[in-house]
């Protein structure tokens, strides 16, 4: 029973490429929730998305930074013109949306972004 | 709004040692959880424990053991003959029924050996 993958664990990006993270959620999980950690700071959440909708993201930069999480295949953050403040390590964390389970998130391994 | 807040930057402890972790937390929501996730070195996020607001029971795991303490809006962790594996930064995080994390800034553990 695999878990949340993240996909690549790292990434190398130059000031101005575009960067594209994804997240395969745990099997049976309907729900994708994307967090930043910056370096040496807590995570912060980003967006909050089920499957090709949009539910908050109201922690996403307003330029820049895009999510989608398409009917099939995994859910992509993707970064635009990447600057160096955008080096951090992005988590996708995913949810069966079970209210009755409350809000049980599971964290993948998350992909650490460098920017030269 | 909710808030996370970890008083504690950065703890040392000599191993064998006892240490609590803080966590105090805010919310208006009257169904909330809390969770507690330790991320070592290498970067991973590891669950810890959840615990929903309407359950106050301290639990119990092996060297670990959770404080809930509703009336101060409180959720600390205990570390009982901490190990210096136990070496990490551990995050408190809060959740409302159905939504995003609130995680706070995050307490560095130092075991010495």
């Amino acid at each position: 029973n695999a878990g949340v993958m993240q996909n690549p664990r790292h990434l190398v990006r130059r000031r101005g490429q575009e960067a594209r993270l994804r997240c395969s959620p745990m099997k049976g999980h309907s729900h994708v929730y994307w967090y930043r950690q910056l370096p040496e700071e807590g995570l912060k959440f980003m967006v909050y998305l089920q499957k090709e909708n949009i539910i908050d993201e109201s922690g996403m930069p307003k330029e820049r930074f895009s999510a989608e999480f398409p009917k099939e295949g995994p859910s992509i953050l993707r970064i635009q013109q990447v600057v160096r403040g955008d080096s951090a390590a992005y988590f996708c964390a995913s949810s069966r949306g079970d209210q009755a389970r409350g809000n049980e998130q599971f964290f993948g391994p998350g992909t650490r972004l460098t920017v030269l | 709004a909710q808030k996370v807040t970890q008083a504690q930057t950065e703890i040392s402890v000599v191993e064998k040692e006892d240490v609590t972790l803080d966590c105090v937390y805010e919310t208006r929501d009257t169904t909330y959880y809390l969770f507690w996730y330790k991320q070592p070195p290498s970067g991973e996020l590891v669950f810890l424990i959840r615990r929903n607001s309407f359950d106050e029971q301290n639990e119990i795991s092996g060297r670990y053991s959770w404080n809930f303490q509703k009336s101060t809006s409180s959720f600390n962790f205990t570390i009982t003959a901490s190990q210096v594996v136990d070496s990490a930064v551990y995050f408190c995080a809060l959740s409302g029924y159905g939504q995003n994390f609130v995680f706070g800034p995050g307490t560095r553990l130092s075991v010495l050996p």
